[in-house]
C-alpha cells in the first residue's frame, strides 16, 4: 500500500540535542498525525494538525502541518534517553476514513 | 480513563489452528481499524469499519476475516494461521466525523504461529 517518505530513517544524537523529522506526501491531506511506538507497544498518539501551517506543540514536542498540505515535521528539543523509539508520520486526505503512515524514524539517544 | 483495549496481549497458535484477537473501546467512536506490523515497519492496514460498513484492503488475504458485533467491540479471526502471519496486530479507532482527526491504537497483540 501507499507509505509517506519519512526521514531520516535513523538517527543517534547526544543527550540534551534537539532533533527534527520530517514526512513528505505526493497526496494533499487535511489531517497529520505524529506517534511514537516503543517496543512491544502501540503506538502513541503524540500530537494531531489539522490546518495548513498549524504548529502545535506537546511539552518538549513541536510538529507542524506544512504549507503545501503535503509535508509535516517534527521536533524534539532537549532530547533525553527516554525519547528512544520509532516515531512514525501518518496522514488522512478528505473523504476517507483510513490513514497513511510514514516508514518510521528510529531515534536512539545517546546519554 | 477512555481507552482502547487488545487481548490478549501475547498468542501463541499453531500452524493451521484458527485465531481470534479482540478489541474493545470505551471512546465511543464509529470507526475501528486492524492493523499488520512486522518488524517494525509501519502498521498495514489490514481493513476497517465505518460503524457496521466493512472496508477490506484489497491485498489483505481472505485467510483475515472480522466481525464487529457492536459500537465497542471488533475481532479478528485468522482462519488458518500461517507462518508468515506471526506478528503484531494493532486496533485503533477513530472518529473523523466529529471533526477530530485522531486515531487512537491499543497496546497491540503478539502473535507467534509454531
Amino acid at each position: 500500500g501507499q507509505q509517506l517518505n519519512q526521514s531520516p530513517q535513523s538517527m543517534f544524537i547526544q543527550e540534551g540535542e534537539d532533533v527534527s523529522m520530517n514526512c513528505t506526501s505526493s497526496s494533499i491531506f487535511n489531517t497529520w498525525l505524529w506517534y511514537k511506538q516503543d517496543p512491544g507497544e502501540g503506538p502513541v498518539l503524540l500530537i494531531a494538525l489539522y490546518k495548513a501551517g498549524e504548529l502545535t506543540s506537546n511539552g518538549r514536542l513541536t510538529a507542524q502541518f506544512g504549507t503545501t498540505r503535503k509535508d509535516s515535521f517534527l521536533n524534539i528539543s532537549a532530547s533525553i534517553p527516554s525519547d528512544v523509539g520509532i516515531y512514525f508520520c501518518a496522514g488522512r486526505s478528505s473523504g476517507t476514513y483510513k490513514y497513511i503512515f510514514g516508514t518510521g524514524t528510529r531515534l536512539k539517544v545517546l546519554a | 480513563d477512555a481507552m482502547v483495549i487488545q487481548n490478549p496481549r501475547y498468542q501463541v497458535t499453531q500452524f493451521g489452528k484458527p485465531v481470534t484477537l479482540s478489541c474493545s473501546q470505551t471512546l465511543n467512536h464509529n470507526v475501528m481499524y486492524w492493523y499488520q506490523q512486522k518488524s517494525s515497519q509501519a502498521p498495514k492496514l489490514l481493513f476497517h469499519y465505518y460503524d457496521k460498513d466493512f472496508n477490506n484492503e484489497a491485498d489483505t488475504p481472505d485467510n483475515f476475516q472480522s466481525r464487529r458485533p457492536n459500537t465497542s467491540f471488533c475481532f479478528l479471526d485468522i482462519r488458518s494461521p500461517g507462518l508468515g502471519d506471526a506478528a503484531m496486530y494493532l486496533c485503533a479507532t477513530s472518529s473523523p466525523d466529529r471533526g477530530n482527526g485522531e486515531q487512537y491504537f491499543g497496546p497491540g497483540t503478539r502473535l507467534t504461529v509454531t
